[in-house]
């Protein structure tokens, strides 16, 4: 089945640890992944995708192939990265466009 | 660009009542999407259209919502009749789809809708 998984509902540091939101997709094709955030009572935003391979504040997430991943990493939380962050996927085969979303993951960072 | 543009931004109606969001996507984007976000069950995607074509609405959850795109700039979400459980923010995004990916998407501020 094709999906897209974070296990995390909720994922709670604190100011200055490292974070991971992990993120595992099932897709029998090449897909393209993204990240997109959603800081309070704002609208979703794109955060990163991997094919630009850049780094977004601070934020970076490599796809894993192998391990069907693209989790994403920031070495030191801010109290400002507090927000819900989704994990997407988009992909195309021979029967159409799929898009999948994650349920998401809640970032608090703590002072 | 103004961005997706969607209307009303609240929406308050009494259960069994015709709801009716709207959204303008961004010009020249050729993929739309409607999405519902609740705290139970978080974002879903609820139906997206391409060149103005529903290409998957598995996500409408009855009967009672129905989606169209008459044309490249506007499209609505229509729940008829509503329930109190169709509370929800509802999101519309586009993007500029290639033949090999949807891209990315932009979303527009959402409509927030409470049924009584």
């Amino acid at each position: 089945a094709q999906r897209v998984t974070q296990p995390e509902k909720l994922l709670s540091v604190f100011k200055g640890a490292p974070v991971e939101l992990k993120c595992n997709y099932s897709y029998s094709g090449s897909p393209e992944l993204f990240w997109y955030v959603q800081y309070s009572r704002q609208r979703l935003q794109l955060l990163l995708r991997h094919i630009s391979r850049e780094s977004i504040k601070g934020f970076t997430a490599d796809l894993n192939k192998g391990e069907t991943s693209f989790h994403l990493k920031k070495p030191f939380a801010q109290e400002e990265d507090s927000a819900m962050y989704y994990c997407a996927l988009s992909g195309w085969s021979n029967q159409g466009g799929k898009l999948i979303f994650g349920q998401g993951t809640e970032l608090s960072v703590k002072p | 660009d103004a961005g997706v543009i969607q209307s009303p931004r609240h929406e308050v109606t009494e259960m069994g009542q015709e709801v009716t969001l709207r959204c303008k996507p961004i010009s020249g984007h050729n993929s739309l999407f409607w999405y519902r976000q609740t705290m139970m069950r978080g974002l879903e995607l609820l139906i997206y259209f391409n060149n103005n074509v529903p290409i998957d609405d598995s996500g409408m959850p009855e009967d009672r919502f129905s989606a169209k795109m008459p044309n490249a700039s506007f499209s609505t979400l229509k729940i008829q009749p509503s329930e109190p459980r169709d509370s929800a923010v509802y999101f519309c995004a586009s993007s500029l789809s290639s033949g090999t990916s949807y891209g990315e998407q932009y979303f527009g501020p959402g409509t927030r809708l409470t049924v009584t």
